[in-house]
């Protein structure tokens, strides 16, 4: 069981907006801005979209951005494309020097 | 342009040591702005961090605690890469590890860049 809670699923059609959680606790989402998103397609590694609750690295595309409040973190898609079906992670600082993640959303794109 | 590459071998048997390599290269192992990570990724229990080493003026360690007793994740400045060693695996270990980045401009706590994986399978 993973430390930080997300959907198992999530969907949208072309153009459309979808928004993936990721609920921890105040040790952890709640307690830091230290969450990050990460993209991952089949059989690749993971890739950093999000860090920091809102910052994107440079070349990851606008439509896609994150947010926080409380415990719980957010992925918003925005204009969704074919290309970002994917599976979305988040993951957190918990203090004391570690990191834990959440359990995967798979993006569909209708 | 940093680029990690990871070498190891992939098939354990139970009670053995698990030991995968990840050499740098447009980077630094030694650099006072990056940490260098293990993370794995297995389908029961999804993406997990293992371990970490930096620098900073010395070199420094944090495990996650569910491996505290069985890792350690070592530097190599001769051949500018790092290490993963975890002792006395069984099939719960069983996952694709990956070594990882995270450089002080997309916060230490985001891993930026990613080596390919390592698919590690122990079975008797």
């Amino acid at each position: 069981q993973s430390a930080l809670t997300q959907p198992p699923s999530a969907s949208g059609s072309p153009g459309q907006s979808v928004t993936i959680s990721c609920t921890g606790t105040s040790s952890d989402v709640g307690g830091y801005n230290y969450v990050s998103w990460y993209q991952q397609h089949p059989g690749k590694a993971p890739k950093l979209m999000i860090y920091e609750v809102t910052k994107r690295p440079s070349g990851v595309p606008d439509r896609f951005s994150g947010s926080k409040s409380g415990n719980t973190a957010s992925l918003t898609v925005s204009g969704l494309q074919a290309e970002d079906e994917a599976d979305y992670y988040c993951n957190s600082f918990a203090g004391n020097n570690i990191v834990v993640f959440g359990g995967g959303t798979k993006l569909t794109v209708l | 342009q940093v680029h990690l590459q990871q070498s190891g071998p992939g098939l354990l048997k139970p009670s053995q040591i698990l030991s995968l390599t990840c050499a740098i290269s447009g980077d630094s192992v030694s650099s006072n702005t990056a940490t260098w990570n293990w993370i794995r990724q297995s389908p029961s229990r999804g993406l997990e961090w293992l371990g970490r080493t930096y620098y900073r003026s010395k070199w420094y360690n944090d495990y996650a605690l569910f491996v505290r007793s069985r890792i350690t994740v070592n530097p190599d400045t001769s051949k500018n890469q790092f290490s993963l060693q975890l002792n006395s695996v069984t099939p719960e270990d069983t996952a694709v590890y990956y070594c990882a980045r995270s450089h002080i401009s997309t916060s230490l706590w985001g891993f930026d860049d990613w080596a390919q994986g390592t698919l590690v399978t122990v079975s008797s």
